[in-house]
């Protein structure tokens, strides 16, 4: 089946550092690739998305590129802020059967001023 | 605002009782998905209706159940509640398939 895997966390930086999140996948076929947020208390909010290879999804200075070669979709900023710090979603969402979105484990950010 | 609304926002409750926690999607969306979110599992995919229907199901136990309505609102019943139940159930709401899901504020459910 589908699955994510997202580097262990959590991950603190320093206001303005920039930011990897690592996220790999194991799918069939051409899924679509998603990061998702949380914030202390609240739902998900996606973040950004790419439905093809070489895509890029940008959203707040975010920005993940479906990498089919690598498996991968790893999520950057170059100047991170001290708002910026939730949990960290990477998800799948196969065709079909598989069309549920399959998550990662997340990963904690915290970004101290 | 995703506009996906869940009720109650906040549940507790003793072992062994029933709760029904309810979903509202945004409008237009056709797809319903409820995730179970705690601190060892992460985020569970327990089940997913389209239309009405049974699409997909996952980790969800035999003591939970779901339904999607003709109005598209969806309920999770949870009955015999063990203290591992507690946790935040959130739903989600997508157009079709494959696309973005939007999700709820969820609800907290607390055990005791």
């Amino acid at each position: 089946g589908n699955s994510v895997t997202q580097m262990e966390g959590p991950v603190t930086l320093s206001e303005e550092a920039l930011l990897t999140i690592n996220c790999t996948y194991t799918a069939t076929g051409y899924p679509s690739l998603f990061w998702y947020v949380q914030y202390p208390g609240e739902g998900l909010q996606l973040l950004l998305k790419a439905t093809k290879a070489d895509d890029k999804g940008s959203n707040k200075g975010f920005e993940a590129t479906y990498r089919k070669e690598t498996t991968s979709f790893h999520l950057e900023k170059g100047s991170v802020q001290v708002s910026d710090s939730a949990v960290y979603f990477c998800a799948l969402s196969g065709m079909g059967a598989n069309s549920k979105l399959t998550f990662g484990k997340g990963i904690t950010l915290s970004v101290r001023p | 605002d995703s506009g996906v609304t869940q009720t109650p926002k906040h549940l507790i409750t003793a072992t062994g009782q029933r709760v029904t926690l309810r979903c509202s999607p945004r409008s237009g969306d056709l797809s319903v998905y409820w995730y179970q979110q705690s601190l060892d599992q992460g985020l569970q995919f327990l089940i997913q209706y389209y239309n009405g229907e049974e699409r997909a199901k996952g980790n969800i136990l035999e003591r939970f159940s779901a339904q999607q309505f003709p109005d598209l609102h969806s309920e999770l019943n949870l009955s015999s509640l063990e203290l591992g139940d507690s946790a935040l159930y959130f739903c989600a709401s997508s157009v079709g398939f494959a696309t973005e899901a939007f999700f709820g504020q969820g609800t907290r459910l607390t055990v005791v």
